[in-house]
Formats: C-alpha cells, structure tokens, sequence
C-alpha cells in the first residue's frame, strides 16, 4: 500500500516559467511534509518542508502548500531554472522521530 | 561540516553472494538510517538507528539483511545471500536526533546483482 503517490514521473518547464509537482497521500496520521530533490549519482537532499498545522512555505523561489482535506501537498518553483532539472521526491512522517514515507520521485527538466 | 560518506559507490556480485555496505554518518549525529531505492520508486527505510541501538528494522529482511553500528558511530548493512531483486541503491543517512526530520543523506551505494 504505497501512502505517499507521486502520480506524475517526469515534468517538463520551460526556462523562466513555474514549475508544480504535486504528491498525495493517504494517511491522515501525516504530521510533517517534505521535499527532497535527487541529482543523478547524488544522494537526496533536503528542500522544503511544511506541518501539517499550516498550509504554505516559502523559501525563496520554491514554495510547498498543504491541504489536509484533500491530502494533497504540491512544490511550486518559480522561476524554474536550469539547475533545478532533478528527481524530487515528497516524504511524509507520523509523529517525531518515526520514519519517512517516500514517494515515488518526479523527475523535472527544466530547458533553456 | 563533513557529510555522509557511504562505500563503495558501486558494486556488482553474483546472486547467492555475500555483500556489505559501510557508511559514517555526519559527526555528532546520533540516529543513522539505511534505505533502499529501487529505480523508478522512493526510498524505503530498512533500518533506523538510535545510537547502537535499533529503533525500527520492520521493513528489514531478517532472513538476509542485517545491519549493525556496534559503537554507535559508523554502520554497516550486510546482504547475504543476495538475490536479483536486490539490485537497487543503497541509501545512508542521518540526523543529529531522533526529533530531526530533514535527514542527510549520502551518495549512496549501487548495488547490480546478476
């Protein structure tokens, strides 16, 4: 049973442009969202994270919203740059000090 | 700061091999993670410990992974023997506590087993 769903595996943006990746979990028991983004060859490295007792981030250029209702989160960067091309992956927990739940990845490419 | 630093970075064995992954975690950090990603899925924890203790192998397949971090700094995850669908890249990360959630993680370790 796969809680946390990454439905879409690769995205395209063009240069300049938002770039949204968006994830959907089942557990309502979720406390706390993450994004990771992967380089190839590269381990995973922390992005941007949010509670579950909000429903907005931002960090600089990328911004992750939350609806518990829906138990939909979604990353927003803008604007979409080259460098951002890479997997990225959300996570969620249950309680601190519990284990991450991945998602399945989305690979962005963002083109010049 | 130091990160994570994980060997060999690649590996390539025969199924029914035995094989053992090494990994520091970053200095001074107490809970160490080994996670398992095969291609095209999310990482999926196999093991979580707190100092030399484990806190959860729930998702560990006792009957031919262990793993250990006997002084409670670096850890090795040992597969033995090895199957094909153990091919996939083997994760290590850490936190400074249990209570820390943004984990870091190492370049991993790529396992093909033929």
């Amino acid at each position: 049973d796969q809680q946390v769903k990454q439905n879409s595996p690769s995205l395209s943006v063009q240069e300049g442009r938002i770039s949204i990746l968006n994830c959907d979990y089942t557990n309502s028991m979720f406390d706390y969202f993450l994004w990771y983004k992967k380089y190839p060859a590269e381990g995973p490295t922390f992005l941007i994270s949010i509670s579950s007792i909000k429903d907005k981030n931002e960090d600089g250029r990328f911004t992750v919203f939350l609806n518990k209702s829906a138990k939909h989160l979604s990353l927003h960067i803008v604007p979409s740059q080259p460098g951002d091309s890479a997997v990225y992956f959300c996570a969620a927990r249950i309680n601190a000090g519990n284990m991450l739940t991945f998602g399945g990845g989305t690979r962005l490419m963002v083109k010049p | 700061e130091a990160g994570v630093a994980q060997s060999p970075r690649y590996k390539i064995i025969e199924k029914r091999q035995s094989v053992a992954f090494w990994c520091n975690p970053i200095s001074g950090h107490a809970t160490l993670y080994w996670y398992q990603q095969i291609l095209g899925q999310g990482p999926k924890l196999l093991i979580q410990f707190q100092n030399n203790g484990v806190v959860d192998d729930s998702q560990l397949p006792k009957d031919r992974f262990s793993a250990e971090r006997l002084k409670g700094v670096d850890s090795t995850l040992k597969i033995q023997p090895a199957k094909l669908e153990d091919s996939a890249v083997y994760l290590c990360a850490s936190t400074q506590t249990r209570m820390n959630t943004e984990a870091f993680f190492g370049q991993g370790t790529r396992l093909t087993v033929v």
